[in-house]
């Protein structure tokens, strides 16, 4: 089993749409968890870390469910610059690796 | 301020050939990431340094492949010989808990802009 699964989708979704992502993971140790973002032929660049109470960042909203050890990433009202691939992320056995999903790919259309 | 430093962005290089790839990491970070990412695998971690110490080298695929971290500032990975299968992009990345002033486990890593390696 990987330590991070996500679906690689894509989800193709109208503008204005709301679109959830799913994430699991393997080791019920992890104490950080977060989405990164990843434009086409870019970097990854941190999202925003995801909180055991839920966490808000303008349209993006973030939760954890450790019984059940997945998270999720809710993006309201999409945009077209929304369109990248959301890489969900946890960190590993040893505290300073962090585990990165394969990602999962959004596209936002007209 | 300047972000994390790869060179060469692109290296296309025959199968048996030496290649070296080269990161600079932001100025007051004491952890360096090397990642390989394709299609079929994501992201993989193959190697980490604190305060230019190797810590985790598991990632790495094989002896083919070294990384070294002279100073601060400065990290190689290096792979002889090249084989296609070596073939995909490779990230340098940086981070600070000290720096970020944060407690705990590790957080925020920021990369590179990746150099797009293709073995012929």
């Amino acid at each position: 089993r990987k330590e991070v699964e996500q679906d690689p989708g894509p989800f193709n979704v109208p503008e204005g749409a709301t679109v959830a992502f799913n994430c699991t993971y393997s080791n019920s140790a992890s104490q950080s968890f977060f989405w990164y973002r990843q434009d086409c032929r870019k970097e990854p660049k941190l999202l925003m870390s995801v909180y055991s109470s839920g966490n808000e960042d303008g349209r993006f909203t973030a939760q954890l469910n450790r019984a059940s050890q997945y998270i999720s990433l809710l993006i309201r009202d999409s945009k077209l610059s929304d369109s990248a691939t959301y890489l969900c992320v946890v960190n590993g056995m040893d505290t300073d690796k962090l585990i990165f999903g394969t990602g999962t790919r959004l596209q936002v259309f007209p | 301020d300047a972000g994390v430093i790869q060179s060469p962005r692109h290296e296309v290089t025959e199968m048996g050939q030496e290649v070296t790839l080269r990161c600079k990491p932001i100025s007051g970070h004491d952890y360096l990431f090397w990642y390989r990412q394709t299609m079929m695998r994501g992201l993989e971690l193959l190697i980490y340094f604190n305060n230019n110490v190797p810590i985790d080298d598991s990632g790495m695929p094989e002896d083919r492949f070294s990384a070294k971290m002279p100073n601060a500032s400065f990290s190689t990975l290096k792979i002889q010989p090249s084989e296609p299968r070596d073939s995909a992009v490779y990230f340098c990345a940086s981070s600070s808990r000290l720096a970020l002033k944060r407690e705990g486990p590790m957080d925020e890593q920021f990369f590179g802009p990746g150099t797009r390696l293709t073995v012929l």
